[in-house]
């Protein structure tokens, strides 16, 4: 069965320092991932999605970035957080127009 | 672009009364989604709506697609207080190169009170 993998739960970190999200998906190959932002009170807002290995697209301007190495390692990242970048970041993959999501990791940024 | 809008935002009612969510979306789509979110954890999915017409029910729960209004609700029968959550819900869209995605409305946080 499938299996969609996202580390670390919870993370503080203060302004200015670097950021890395990873998400591991299992049981199957080649599938859309996603990340989501939601912050607090609002809905959840797309980040980036990735076809394939090394293929991301971006819907919003921001101050983070997305990579995927491998087939189903999809990671979120930032030079410098930003206080505005605190929220409840999910990650998820698509396959057969069904959404799987991650456990979710909630960033404070202070 | 496709924007999704759910009213109301924020809902508390009683246990044992009625109530409807709406979710209404501005661009063609025949896949909509109703999500579950419990405070601090992800989502869990609720209903697949595939179809114009379509009608899911579990449970105390029961949604619907209109796809010519762009409009689903979420309906919910004799509210208990384990359904206290917060109810997202999402439409589907597609973009060139095989991509697919979910644009989700602002969430209807609901407190059911005994």
């Amino acid at each position: 069965s499938q299996t969609i993998h996202q580390w670390p739960a919870t993370l503080v970190q203060p302004v200015g320092s670097p950021l890395s999200l990873e998400c591991t998906v299992e049981g199957t190959s080649n599938p859309n991932l996603y990340w989501y932002r939601q912050a607090a009170g609002r809905g959840l807002q797309l980040l980036f999605y990735s076809v394939g290995i090394g293929q991301i697209s971006s819907e919003v301007p921001q101050n983070l970035s997305a990579s995927r190495p491998q087939d189903r390692q999809f990671i979120l990242s930032s030079k410098k957080l930003l206080l505005s970048d605190s929220g409840f970041y999910l990650c998820a993959w698509s396959e057969k127009r069904k959404a799987f999501f991650g456990q979710g990791t909630r960033l404070t940024v202070v | 672009e496709l924007k999704v809008e759910q009213n109301p935002l924020f809902l508390s009612m009683q246990e044992g009364k009625n109530y409807t969510i709406y979710c209404n979306y501005s661009t063609t789509s025949d896949r909509l989604y109703w999500y579950r979110q419990d405070p601090g954890k992800s989502l869990e999915s609720l209903f697949v709506l595939l179809s114009n017409g379509a009608v899911k029910q579990e449970g105390r729960l029961m949604a619907s697609l209109d796809t010519k209004a762009r409009l689903s609700t979420l309906h919910i029968t004799a509210a208990v207080h384990d359904l206290s959550a917060t109810y997202f819900c999402a439409v589907e869209w597609y973009s060139g190169g095989g991509a697919d995605g979910l644009t989700f409305g602002k969430g209807t946080h609901l407190i059911i009170q005994p």
